[in-house]
């Protein structure tokens, strides 16, 4: 089945700068790569999400890439604010299959004022 | 209430106990999950249901039972369990096919003396 590896699982940045998060997955039918936050105490909560249709996408502070041919894609979180901090999840599906999500460990961003 | 709402957020049990955790989403989404999250470790899926029909159980002990009586409401019986099903339990709603967003609901927070 698919595996999704997500790194660093710490990470901790001074605010104003930019926060990178990475994910790989193994399987290349994949084709729907949601990020999730998930502040302390609080529900997961879609934040971006990417299909294999496209290269990149950008919400404002957030982008996430993907490279399909190395099997992997990336948070990019820029002029982080203490309100950033939080656990953030990457996730792999792939339509028409028997699977469902698979998140990967999660990260910890700390923004540090 | 909007979205997806889960009761009770906490709860204490002893082994022998039996206990449901209930979820409902107020979204008109057809397919409800069960996920469960435990310290630094990723999210692991353990039901899916699709149109109340269940479509994936991730080799989920016996002692969890799912049940959907319909397509807003997914309850998840408890009976027997050991502690180290201790966790919080995060129902989840999507509208349909595993490349759709899913919602989460707040969580219930288990402890299993």
């Amino acid at each position: 089945g698919e595996n999704v590896e997500q790194h660093p699982s710490t990470l901790s940045v001074q605010e104003g700068d930019s926060a990178v998060i990475k994910c790989t997955y193994s399987d290349s039918a994949s084709n729907y790569f949601p990020w999730y936050k998930q502040e302390l105490g609080k529900r997961p909560q879609l934040i971006i999400d990417i299909r294999s249709n496209v290269g990149e996408k950008k919400d404002q502070r957030i982008a996430v890439t993907l490279n399909k041919t190395a099997k992997h894609f990336s948070l990019h979180i820029t002029e982080t604010q203490p309100e950033d901090s939080a656990v953030y999840f990457c996730a792999a599906s792939a339509s028409g299959s028997a699977r469902q999500l698979t998140f990967g460990s999660g990260t910890q961003l700390t923004v540090l004022p | 209430e909007t979205g997806v709402t889960q009761t009770p957020r906490h709860l204490v049990m002893g082994m022998t106990n039996k206990k449901s955790l209930k979820c409902e989403q107020h979204l008109g989404h057809n397919a409800m999950y069960w996920y469960k999250q435990s310290a630094k470790k990723p999210l692991e899926l353990m039901f899916v249901y699709n149109f109340k029909e269940q479509t994936e159980n991730n080799s989920v002990p016996s002692r969890f039972s799912p049940e959907c009586p319909n397509s807003s409401h997914l309850f998840l019986h408890l009976h027997t369990l050991q502690p180290e099903d201790s966790a919080l339990y995060l129902c989840a709603s999507s509208q349909q096919s595993r490349t759709d967003t899913q919602y989460f609901g707040p969580g219930t927070r288990l402890t299993v003396l």
